[in-house]
């Protein structure tokens, strides 16, 4: 079975421009979650996906979106970048509510 | 509000056992978690445990939980050179879905 796909891999914007990150989870898997990884601050949860649903979501600020479809992917959107979000994105996909996550590889956002 | 805290830096010799603590403050975690990062890469799940148990041995892998003090530890049996990794602790509780809440990690560092 494949494992987490996140694309892109790597990215650079510069401030004020908007990105927007994939995540394709495990096949079967309906619960999609996203991580924010800076050295300054860990690991930090955005928000989780379930059935096109958010269900949760962290402290962040509302430059930070999400969507899940129905094929279980998902997508997240920063507006307005800020240096301060350069950082290592983290998807994790989980078979449904309070299972096991599995983590993609990242992606890694440079903004400059 | 919950709260994982985690020692810095673990240095081992090849062959010997490493443990790696952690303390969370919530009571109502359900699940508390091990993941392993290498450079460059995103979390591995290594294992994790309900509350309801005390123990759990996968392997060379065996976590303890003591939830009277809410305290959790990954010992690694016969530790090798491909175990040096950053390792994270993490915990959930059921009201919050998949929400992880991670400590800032334990950079494990294994000399020959």
């Amino acid at each position: 079975k494949a494992g987490v796909t996140q694309t892109p891999r790597y990215l650079i914007k510069t401030r004020g421009q908007q990105v927007t990150l994939s995540c394709s989870p495990i096949s079967g898997h309906r619960s999609v979650s996203w991580y924010q990884q800076t050295p300054g601050q860990g690991l930090q949860f955005l928000f989780e996906y379930f059935s096109e649903t958010q269900r949760n979501k962290g402290n962040f600020p509302g430059r930070f979106s999400g969507r899940q479809f129905s094929n279980s992917r998902s997508e997240m959107n920063v507006s307005t970048l800020e240096l301060g979000d350069s950082a290592l994105y983290l998807c994790a996909s989980s078979p449904g509510l309070a299972d096991e996550q599995f983590f993609g590889p990242g992606t890694r956002l440079t903004v400059l | 509000g919950e709260d994982v805290e985690q020692s810095l830096f673990l240095s081992v010799r090849e062959g010997d056992s490493s443990v790696i603590n952690c303390t969370y403050t919530d009571s109502s975690s359900t699940y508390l978690y091990w993941y392993k990062q290498e450079p460059g890469a995103g979390l591995q799940l290594l294992t994790y445990i309900f509350s309801n148990m005390d123990m759990k041995q996968d392997q060379r892998l065996t976590v303890l939980l003591n939830k009277k003090d809410k305290h959790l530890s990954l010992r690694i049996a016969d530790t090798q050179t491909g175990d040096s990794a950053i390792y994270f602790c993490a915990e959930s509780a059921k009201a919050a879905g998949n929400k992880l809440t991670f400590g800032g990690g334990t950079r494990v560092l294994v000399k020959p």
